[in-house]
């Protein structure tokens, strides 16, 4: 099966806490892509980060950290010092061979980060 | 760079009336295109997808059809709406020469059906 998994519907955080978005996903090809999205309230979907099956890097820009395990299959999202405009829907996503040209994404994480 | 448009911005329609959502990119050619709709708290669910000029794929039947005029400009339509209708549809794009890469969306048109 070809699937995304963010088991955390909503997540509620006080400003400057550090919160982490899980996703777990599951895909049968060798080469694939995973990526995040942000969702604001305004509703336009702004893609955040890349990643591919070969680089198990992990990625900092800024408040913003990925770590992609492949060993757990997942690709989890943390913010740091969390601040009221992260306030968003999020949402983690698969891009595979065998999926063509589909991107399987996730069900999304609602976080909301009050003041 | 490229940018991606969508109109309207929002929609209140009757059920049974028609449905015509354009989404237009620019800054890129033969790009691949995509329509989403995003149910109130939910996730996205993909409807058609298009590789080319007059090459539509369907992914979930229904009474809304999609149609590519042009290289750059993807429709959705409906002959007549059913109140299930109602959403967010979002319009996204990829470029085709990075197969798998990310898909870059549009600001979405919010349609209610009433």
């Amino acid at each position: 099966a070809q699937k995304v998994t963010q088991a955390q519907t909503e997540i509620s955080v006080v400003e400057k806490e550090d919160v982490t978005l899980d996703c777990v996903y599951e895909t049968r090809d060798t080469t694939y892509y995973l990526f995040w999205y942000k969702q604001p309230p305004s509703g336009e979907l702004v893609f955040l980060i890349r990643r591919n099956s070969f680089d198990e890097q992990n990625e900092i820009s800024g408040r913003y950290s990925w770590n992609f395990q492949k060993s757990t299959s997942s690709f989890n999202f943390t913010i740091t010092a969390s601040q009221v405009v992260d306030s968003a829907v999020y949402f983690c996503a698969l891009s595979a061979q065998s999926l063509n040209n589909d991107m399987r994404f996730g069900a999304g994480t609602r976080l909301t980060v009050k003041p | 760079s490229q940018t991606i448009h969508q109109w309207p911005a929002t929609l209140v329609q009757p059920v049974g009336s028609p449905l015509s959502l354009e989404c237009t990119v620019e800054g890129t050619s033969n790009p691949n295109l995509y329509w989403y709709r995003q149910a109130a708290g939910r996730g996205l669910q993909l409807l058609f997808y298009s590789v080319g000029i007059g090459q539509i794929s369907s992914e979930v039947p229904q009474n809304l059809s999609a149609s590519r005029p042009q290289d750059r400009q993807f429709i959705l339509s409906s002959k007549k709406l059913l109140l299930s209708d109602s959403g967010f549809y979002l319009c996204a794009w990829r470029d085709d020469r990075v197969r798998h890469y990310e898909q870059y969306f549009g600001p979405g048109t919010r349609l209610t059906v009433t």
